[in-house]
């Protein structure tokens, strides 16, 4: 079973503060995806990498910045966090072959900017 | 753009009912498309994956697609408390296989 943790579970952060949060995967994966998820709204992708060193802008990249330094690795950064923010955050990552694009998906990260 | 919409947004059955969601996609170039299912507070988790037009059974659930109508439906036989969680369709952008795109969800519970 595909493995990706997420850190932290949880974190409350204040308006116009900096947040990080973190995904790591022992799969040996090339893509790694950043969404979030809003009740109504399923889940909606931010960032995406499918190197180390590169990233990419998925549909909703704005506010958002993300980092792959290594191919398990890949982080998620609000440098000023927004009450729109709030939400659940789920890291995936999947093999690169084009027979499968089955996405594993991390335990996900509850956020809340207040 | 891919673009996916789920009907209907919740659905309450009774255990051992037969239990039909369904998803509409915009784009007919699209060439894959999935269930997941995401039980409360947990991950979402890949169900079911069909390539071609079709119908694929696994156990008590069956996928069905059809691109002439840009149609996804996913059925449950006999369905379970167990089954009750969010069940999200999703096809890949043909603009980029890189990517996925979700619909909004259907939220399934299944009361005894």
């Amino acid at each position: 079973e595909a493995a990706v943790t997420q850190s932290p579970r949880s974190k409350v952060a204040v308006t116009g503060g900096k947040v990080t949060l973190s995904c790591h995967q022992t799969n040996n994966h090339d893509y790694m995806y950043w969404y979030r998820q809003d009740t109504g709204h399923g889940l909606r992708l931010i960032h995406y990498s499918y190197v180390a060193d590169s990233t990419e802008k998925g549909d909703i990249p704005d506010g958002y910045k993300a980092s792959r330094p290594s191919q398990e690795n890949f982080s998620l950064i609000l440098e000023l966090a927004s009450l729109s923010q709030t939400a659940v955050y789920f890291c995936a990552s999947r093999y690169r072959g084009l027979s499968s694009y089955e996405q594993y998906f991390g335990p996900g990260t509850r956020l809340t900017v207040l | 753009q891919q673009n996916v919409q789920q009907s209907p947004e919740s659905l309450i059955v009774p255990e051992g009912a037969r239990t039909s969601l369904n998803c509409t996609f915009s784009d007919s170039a699209s060439q894959y498309f999935w269930w997941y299912r995401q039980h409360s507070g947990k991950a979402p988790k890949a169900l079911m994956s069909i390539f071609s037009n079709g119908e694929k059974e696994e156990g008590r659930f069956t996928i069905h697609l059809n691109k002439a109508s840009l149609h996804f439906s996913l059925h449950i036989r006999d369905s379970q408390p167990s089954d009750s969680a969010l069940y999200l369709c999703a096809g890949i952008a043909s603009s980029s296989f890189s990517k996925l795109v979700f619909g909004q969800g259907t939220s399934l519970s299944v009361v005894p």
